[in-house]
């Protein structure tokens, strides 16, 4: 009965491969995000959904690239990863403009 | 520059303490939302709060929005081990879609 599910928890892999990280909420909501918290613990805005439509993009590489193949799926796919981009990432969902369901978050190290 | 400053960035206390956690900003926000984070898990709301003034109350936590919406605070009273985490301040300025983080308060309560 989990809300937001995201897969793996944990991702270690080398520098330069290429990793997707998939996120599916069954709550209903018509909008899903991905957001990056660093080892400081600050949660930044990557990137939002609303019914499949891209509606926030922040300055954040080209080699993160988001889909969304439904209203209940967004997927992250990393290209060519860097060190800096160990990060723990998690995937949300929300009725537009109120309140986050987060799931418990991708743990990536990059070594 | 950082939208929202919360303070203090670290707290630790013993069990039965009172505490204050301030959230601040030189911009107008149309809503906040108070978060806590545990560890390996996902931040989960707390409350939100929308009208300038406004106070809500959740057990023994107290939160409050200032009458201009540029600031809050959260206020524990009696404070327990249980409510150790990090506490996340989030705000959503009128007319945009994205809902930003201060950079969290680290609580921890000592038996």
């Amino acid at each position: 009965d989990t809300a937001v599910s995201q897969t793996p928890k944990y991702l270690v892999t080398q520098m330069g491969n290429d990793k997707s990280i998939k996120c599916e909420q069954n709550l209903g909501h018509d909008t899903m995000y991905w957001y990056k918290q660093d080892s400081k613990k600050f949660l930044k805005i990557m990137f939002s959904y609303n019914n499949k439509e891209l509606i926030i993009n922040e300055t954040v590489p080209n080699r993160f690239s988001p889909k969304s193949p439904d209203k209940a799926h967004l997927n992250l796919h990393i290209n060519s990863l860097e060190l800096g981009d160990s990060a723990v990432y998690f995937c949300a969902s929300s009725l537009r403009n109120e309140k986050l369901f987060f799931g418990s978050g991708t743990q990536l190290s990059v070594l | 520059t950082q939208l929202l400053e919360q303070s203090p960035q670290f707290l630790s206390i013993q069990e039965g303490e009172n505490l204050t956690v301030y959230c601040n900003s030189s911009s107008v926000f149309s809503s906040l939302q108070w978060y806590r984070q545990e560890p390996g898990e996902g931040p989960v709301l707390l409350v939100t709060v929308v009208t300038g003034g406004e106070v809500k109350k959740l057990k023994r936590l107290t939160f409050q929005f200032g009458d201009a919406r540029k600031d809050s605070s959260l206020h524990i009273t009696a404070a327990q081990p249980g409510d150790t985490g990090l506490y996340l301040c989030a705000g959503l300025q009128g007319g945009s879609e994205k809902l930003v983080f201060g950079k969290g308060t680290k609580l921890t309560v000592n038996p």
